[in-house]
C-alpha cells in the first residue's frame, strides 16, 4: 500500500478565516511534505518533517503553520491567506534519510484551496 | 541555466505510438531520478525511480538515466489515451529530501 490520504479535498476559505488541511500514511514513513502547485507549474517545497521534526522550512509566510501529531499525520493550519494562495497543497511522505537515501517519495491527491 | 530543463509541450501523439518524453540537468549532485504522472487536478502519482545511471522497465514504461550527458528519459511504448496527462520528472542528491521537478510535458493520446 503506497497510499497518502488528504483531507479535505476542496476548501474555500475566506481571509479571515482559519482552517486545517490534514494527510495520514500509514507505510511507517518518517519524512513527510507538504508542496504547494500553482496550475501549469511543478510542486513547490514548504516543509519537510523528519522523525516528527521540523527539518526544512522553505521561507513560507507564518499565515502557514505546519504541526506533526505523530509519525503518521501531518497537518498544515491555515490562517489569514491571501487570494494568490489559492493553489493545490500537495503532501507527501518517503523514508527518513539517514536511514537509507534510497527512497521514493509518495504524493496524496491535494486539497485545492480557494482563498476568497 | 535552470537545474533541471524539461519541454512543456503540449505532445500529441496517435494511440499506440512511442512517446519520449525527456529531462536535462545542471546538477552533478543529482543521484535519484523519478518519474510522475499527473493527471489534471489531482496529485503526481510516481511511475518510475531509478538511482545514477541505466536503465528501468515497468510494463509498457521504460526509465533511462545518462548521468554522464545529465540526461534523462521515459518511454511509453503502446501509448493508450489513459496515458494523457503531465509527466514530471524530479531528481534529488543523496540525503537530500528536496526534489527537484521540470516543469512537466503534457501528454494528450489521441484514440
Amino acid at each position: 500500500d503506497t497510499e497518502v490520504t488528504q483531507t479535505p479535498k476542496h476548501l474555500v476559505m475566506g481571509m479571515t478565516n482559519k482552517k486545517s488541511l490534514k494527510c495520514e500514511q500509514h507505510m511507517g514513513h518518517r519524512a513527510m511534505y507538504w508542496y504547494k502547485q500553482k496550475a501549469k507549474k511543478p510542486p513547490e517545497l514548504m516543509f519537510v518533517y523528519s522523525y516528527e521534526k521540523l527539518s526544512i522550512n522553505e521561507s513560507v509566510p507564518s499565515r502557514f503553520s505546519p504541526e506533526c501529531p505523530n509519525s503518521s499525520l501531518l497537518n498544515l493550519h491555515l490562517h489569514a491567506l491571501q487570494p494568490e494562495d489559492s493553489a493545490l497543497y500537495l503532501c507527501a511522505s518517503s523514508q527518513a534519510s539517514g536511514v537509507s537515501d534510497d527512497y521514493e517519495q509518495y504524493f496524496g491527491p491535494g486539497t485545492r484551496l480557494t482563498v476568497t | 541555466q535552470k537545474e533541471v530543463e524539461q519541454d512543456p509541450g503540449p505532445l500529441s501523439v496517435p494511440e499506440g505510438a512511442i512517446v519520449s518524453l525527456n529531462c536535462t540537468y545542471s546538477n552533478s549532485a543529482f543521484q535519484y531520478f523519478m518519474w510522475y504522472r499527473q493527471y489534471s487536478r489531482k496529485g503526481p502519482e510516481l511511475l518510475m525511480y531509478t538511482y545514477s545511471s541505466g536503465n528501468k522497465e515497468d510494463g509498457r514504461f521504460t526509465a533511462q538515466v545518462d548521468k554522464s550527458s545529465k540526461y534523462i528519459s521515459l518511454f511509453i511504448r503502446d501509448s493508450q489515451p489513459s496515458d494523457s496527462a503531465t509527466y514530471l520528472c524530479a531528481m534529488r542528491g543523496g540525503s537530500n529530501y528536496k526534489l527537484t521537478f521540470g516543469k512537466g510535458t503534457l501528454l494528450t493520446v489521441n484514440p
